[in-house]
């Protein structure tokens, strides 16, 4: 009963780079977020899909990429690391029919150098 | 579009000691409010949820929360906190038929053996 899976857990980039953090979910959610978590700040959110091939932008999308080809998996692109995104980042599923909650993965905690 | 309000940022406690942290939105229509907890370098869990019925809900580990639509809050409380209940709070909401959450800014439990 694995949940939200991310991966990596810390990475440390340099300004320019790019990577891709990587969620999984096996519990079948259609819709899917990126939020970024900063101190005083809460979570906010970057980009979200509804199902796959669907995806639209949150409310700081700037500088990052998703995409959604299949239902589990939902990576997060950084096309130009900047250091303004040294950030926790987690990802969330959430069941689209009913009432239900966000299920949230362990987070990825990144600094850009 | 909608916002969240915590104005306690951060709350130093002694165990024992009665709890009440204040959670208020701004949005006209129907809405759903949760409350997660993120216990120090963990991922956010779910403490609580509204969706409707009996605005006073029961969440686990004893928290409960109470929705005042006039008002528009819904704020968390615990009779008597253990020092296992440091953690930062947030509180959440989505309009009904929405996933995408807006979360508060949180608020830092410091609980006090």
């Amino acid at each position: 009963n694995a949940g939200v899976t991310q991966t990596p857990k810390f990475q440390v980039l340099k300004t320019g780079q790019s990577m891709t953090l990587q969620c999984a979910q096996d519990m079948n959610h259609e819709y899917m977020s990126w939020y970024r978590q900063d101190p005083g700040m809460g979570l906010r959110l970057i980009h979200y899909s509804v199902g796959a091939g669907i995806t639209d932008q949150g409310e700081v999308p700037n500088g990052y990429n998703v995409s959604r080809s299949t239902t589990e998996d939902f990576p997060l692109r950084l096309l130009s690391a900047a250091p303004s995104q040294t950030s926790v980042y987690f990802c969330a599923s959430t069941r689209t029919g009913g009432r239900t909650e966000a299920f949230f993965g362990q987070g990825t905690r990144l600094t850009v150098v | 579009a909608q916002s969240v309000s915590q104005h306690n940022h951060h709350v130093i406690l002694s165990e024992a000691a009665s709890l009440e942290l204040g959670c208020n939105y701004s949005y006209g229509g129907t809405v759903n409010l949760f409350w997660y907890v993120q216990y120090p370098g963990q991922h956010l869990q779910l403490l609580l949820k509204y969706f409707s019925g009996d605005p006073l809900v029961k969440g686990i580990k004893g928290f409960e929360a109470e929705f005042i639509k006039s008002k528009f809050s819904f704020n968390l409380r615990k009779p008597s906190v253990q020092w296992s209940d440091t953690a930062e709070y947030f509180c959440a909401v989505n309009p009904t038929g929405r996933r995408a959450l807006t979360f508060g800014s949180g608020t830092r439990l410091q609980v006090q053996p």
